[in-house]
């Protein structure tokens, strides 16, 4: 069965450190792989998207994504964070040939100043 | 600019009384998807719809309607709204299935 897991509900980092939101997923066939963001008493927005070629994505406000195969992750981050930068996001997932986007239950990113 | 419009932001109604969200986009896109909201449960797809009087059901359609007559509109509709869809709804639109979607700013139903 398609998933995707986020294993952490929170991450707390420091302004200026790097930042890391973890993402993995489990699919038959090839994923198409994103990431979103949601601002308080917003919707989501879109970061970015791996549906295939390099495996280190790059998307909006500096955020990148490592799509690695072998340990069936898609990593979200970024090298310097910003107090801006706090919000929840969420990975989602589509699977082949599978019309369905499977989303993850989201990760609340704190940034402290 | 490139919008997904949602009305009203927020509702407070009684069990039973009829009411409809509206969505519009300005985007011209052909895909688009109700969703909910819940603490826990992340985001639910209730409805979608491909293109113009196409429409099917998502994950958790029970108790919601839809149309989608023009391509810019996709309403959602609660007949007779009951407590258990108090929740933040949030419309999406998206070129076609697969791409990146736009999200309005949500609606926040409490249904009493």
């Amino acid at each position: 069965a398609q998933s995707v897991a986020q294993p952490e509900d929170q991450v707390n980092v420091a302004e200026g450190n790097p930042l890391t939101v973890k993402c993995t997923y489990s699919v038959s066939g090839n994923p198409y792989l994103f990431w979103y963001v949601q601002y308080p008493n917003r919707g989501l927005q879109f970061l970015l998207k791996y549906i295939t070629g390099d495996n280190l994505v790059k998307g909006s406000y500096g955020f990148e994504a490592e799509f690695n195969k072998s340990q069936t992750s898609f990593h979200l981050k970024k090298p310097s964070a910003l107090v801006s930068d706090s919000a929840l996001y969420f990975c989602a997932l589509i699977a082949g040939n599978n019309r369905k986007l499977i989303w993850g239950l989201g990760t609340s990113l704190a940034v402290n100043p | 600019e490139a919008q997904v419009t949602q009305n009203p932001r927020y509702l407070i109604t009684v069990t039973g009384k009829k009411l409809t969200v509206t969505c519009s986009q300005n985007m011209n896109h052909e895909y688009m998807s109700w969703y909910r909201q819940d603490p826990g449960l992340g985001l639910r797809q209730i409805y979608y719809s491909m293109n113009v009087e196409v429409t099917d059901k998502g994950d958790v359609p029970e108790g919601y309607k839809v149309s989608r007559k023009e391509k810019r509109n996709f309403p959602l509709i609660l007949e007779s709204p009951s407590p258990n869809q108090t929740s933040l709804y949030f419309c999406a639109s998206s070129q076609g299935f697969g791409q990146p979607q736009h999200f309005g700013d949500g609606t926040r139903l409490s249904i009493l």
